[in-house]
């Protein structure tokens, strides 16, 4: 199974901040890498795939890059509703495997 | 509209077997597959398995020996069966049509495994 491992666990940031997640794969997952924002109570809601294809409706302050086994997702000027945990997704292989999680707050 | 939809009971006795229902509506199971992921509260999402839209199925290995994925096309359903639950196994279980990534997600349906 592949690993993936997301770091930091939690971020606290202010409003206007660029803060940026990293998750590195056990293996190269040819940028079969997709970001999810999951509010309490919610499920979570695709943001990015393939690295950085924002979908519909994503606002441009979210990006994605990287390749082979490392990667990395940032929000540029933190809003208020992105206040929210972020995971990682690996589609390259089965089983598909998640990231721990980024729990975001404000400071 | 692409919709999901979990049911199934909210509380299941240690040792019994959890049975879910996911009824789609919006797009057909014979066009695209589903998956079942669950998430710990608190905790990340784990891949639990998937039926294909061929009508195969596979399964995450650590679960494999107590799960099943089955599905009935002419109700839009896919059911997951889950036998010997833990403690451990309580958490949120929610169907998403699954094409490499999940985009369309049921609300979730909060399973608890106690006596």
């Amino acid at each position: 199974d592949i690993q993936m491992t997301q770091s930091p666990p939690s971020l606290s940031a202010s409003l206007g901040d660029k803060v940026t997640i990293t998750c590195q794969a056990s293996q190269n997952i040819n940028k079969y890498i997709a970001w999810y924002q999951q509010k309490p109570g919610k499920a979570p809601r695709l943001l990015i795939r393939y690295t950085s294809t924002l979908e519909s409706g994503t606002p441009s302050r979210f990006s994605g890059s990287g390749s082979g086994r490392d990667y990395s997702f940032s929000i540029s000027n933190v809003e208020s509703e992105d206040i929210a945990s972020y995971y990682c997704l690996q589609y390259d292989n089965l089983p598909r495997t998640f990231g721990g999680g980024t729990k975001l707050e404000l400071k | 509209q692409v919709q999901l939809k979990e049911s199934g009971p909210g509380l299941v006795q240690p040792s019994e077997t959890l049975s879910l229902t996911c009824t789609v509506s919006g797009f057909s199971l014979t066009s695209y597959s589903v998956s079942w992921v669950r998430q710990p509260s608190g905790k990340g999402p784990e891949w639990m398995g998937r039926m294909w839209y061929d009508g195969d199925t596979a399964y995450n290995s650590a679960l494999k020996s107590r799960l099943s994925i089955s599905r009935d096309t002419s109700k839009n359903q896919v059911f997951l069966k889950m036998n010997s639950l833990q403690t451990d196994d309580t958490g949120t279980y929610y169907c998403t049509r699954d094409r490499g990534v999940f985009a369309y997600w049921g609300q979730g349906t909060l399973v608890t495994v106690s006596s």
